[in-house]
């Protein structure tokens, strides 16, 4: 079963920082991976997805993450952070079943700091 | 274009209340429909989904159940809530049949047990 793990619950960075976040996965056949970040008290929205067309993907507001089958990573990355930024984020990976099951990593927060 | 709607938005119940929670879709047919509840620090938890009317899948043994009577309804109930059941709880749906097509997200609701 696929899998993905989460690196650090917390992460903070100054404002104008580059942003990490850290994610590998686990899975058997190709994955597709996603990243979604959630504002306070409201739902998930994508950030970005792979699925195979291209290693470097880019997202929304400046994020792109990489996928690297050697090291079974998905980082989320941001050149430079804005206090917008500051919100959880998930990445997540979904099963090559016959429907669409989407497991989830346990989230990171990213404070920003001015 | 499509939307989702859940509510209510907060919910607070006193120990072995039932509970009903509604998700409705609009702009689309035939969605995929996913139930996840969201415990802090522990991610999101798939509870059920669904890939048609009256087809409920549960990934979880537990208090709750879910219905989908409607084509773009989904429904999340409990007899008798426990302590265990609070958290904040999340609809989601995707487009039926496609494999790599991401999620999207209701608002949420809040529920505390008293």
């Amino acid at each position: 079963a696929q899998s993905v793990t989460q690196l650090g619950s917390h992460v903070s960075v100054s404002e104008g920082a580059l942003v990490l976040l850290r994610c590998n996965y686990s899975s058997s056949v190709p994955p597709y991976l996603f990243w979604y970040v959630q504002y306070p008290n409201q739902g998930l929205q994508l950030l970005l997805k792979y699925t195979s067309a291209a290693t470097l993907v880019k997202g929304i507001n400046g994020f792109e993450a990489e996928f690297k089958k050697s090291e079974t990573s998905f980082h989320l990355t941001k050149p430079s952070a804005h206090m917008s930024d500051a919100a959880e984020y998930f990445c997540a990976v979904r099963n090559s079943g016959g429907y669409q099951k989407v497991t989830f990593g346990t989230g990171t927060k990213l404070q920003v700091i001015p | 274009s499509q939307t989702i709607h859940q509510w209510p938005a907060t919910l607070v119940q006193p120990v072995g209340s039932p509970l009903s929670l509604e998700c409705t879709v609009e702009g689309t047919s035939n969605p995929n429909l996913y139930w996840y509840r969201q415990a802090a620090g522990r991610g999101l938890q798939l509870l059920f989904y669904s890939v048609g009317i009256g087809q409920i899948s549960s990934e979880v043994p537990q208090n709750l159940s879910a219905s989908r009577p409607q084509d773009r309804q989904f429904i999340l109930s409990s007899k008798k809530l426990l302590l265990s059941d609070s958290g904040f709880y999340l609809c989601a749906w995707s487009v039926g049949g496609r494999r790599n097509e991401k999620l999207f997200f209701g608002s949420g609701t809040q529920l505390s047990v008293l």
